[in-house]
């Protein structure tokens, strides 16, 4: 599985919009983009996933770059209980050994 | 669903004891996932199951690591002559067989060997 590259940490504001970059320039033709989230004293959860086209779902958007070698996670409308540490992952062929980094995390001002 | 379940929540020993933790999964998932979490890391696998199967082992497993899921069902997860290099958060998820179903993840048992 490819490893990914994010921010050790970003802050935004309470009801602002938050966009968690994420590169992946080694990422191969069959690997799709997963994003999970990690609050505090808690395991990770899922947020959304994507393979070439953006998506999006009740928790956030995804957007893929045309190259595939970047994604952004968007927030539309970030709250506290979005604070979190939140991981981008490449799930390819293998069965979710998923390297894993250390994630960004998200500190929101109110 | 009623989530991924995992006992204890928190485990103290001493080193040199053994441990063992269990991982109730959501009762219709057929995958099953071990992972490590130290502190500002991200999870780390360990071990995998299919059903009753355990079909991968990460290589930087010791062998004082155990698991099974016997009828493919709970898990447990068994370290011996624990070492201080163990502490760590232990976690695991299940997830359905369909390709790109998401991992469900428990809370996580925190390990701490003194």
């Amino acid at each position: 599985d490819a490893k990914t590259t994010q921010p050790n940490s970003m802050e935004s504001n309470e009801e602002e919009p938050v966009h968690l970059p994420c590169n992946h320039s080694t990422i191969s033709g069959t690997d799709y983009i997963h994003w999970y989230r990690q609050l505090p004293s808690q395991g990770p959860e899922y947020v959304i996933h994507g393979l070439t086209s953006n998506v999006n779902n009740r928790m956030a958007s995804l957007a893929i770059a045309e190259d595939r070698k970047s994604s952004t996670l968007i927030l539309h409308r970030a709250t506290l209980r979005d604070a979190a540490v939140y991981y981008c992952i490449l799930r390819g062929d293998s069965n979710y050994q998923l390297i894993w980094g250390a994630g960004t995390k998200l500190i929101i001002k109110p | 669903d009623t989530g991924v379940s995992q006992n204890p929540r928190h485990k103290i020993t001493k080193r040199g004891q053994n441990v063992t933790f269990r991982c109730d999964p959501i009762s219709e998932h057929n995958r099953l996932y071990w992972y490590r979490q130290t502190l500002g890391q991200g999870p780390e696998f360990l071990t995998y199951f299919q059903n009753e199967a355990q079909l991968e082992k990460s290589r930087l497993l010791s062998d004082r690591f155990s698991a099974e899921r016997p009828k493919g069902s709970f898990s447990t997860l068994e370290i011996q002559r624990t070492e201080q290099g163990d502490s760590a958060m232990y976690l695991c998820a299940s997830r359905r067989e369909s390709y790109n179903s998401p991992l469900h993840f428990g809370n996580g048992t925190r390990l701490t060997v003194t």
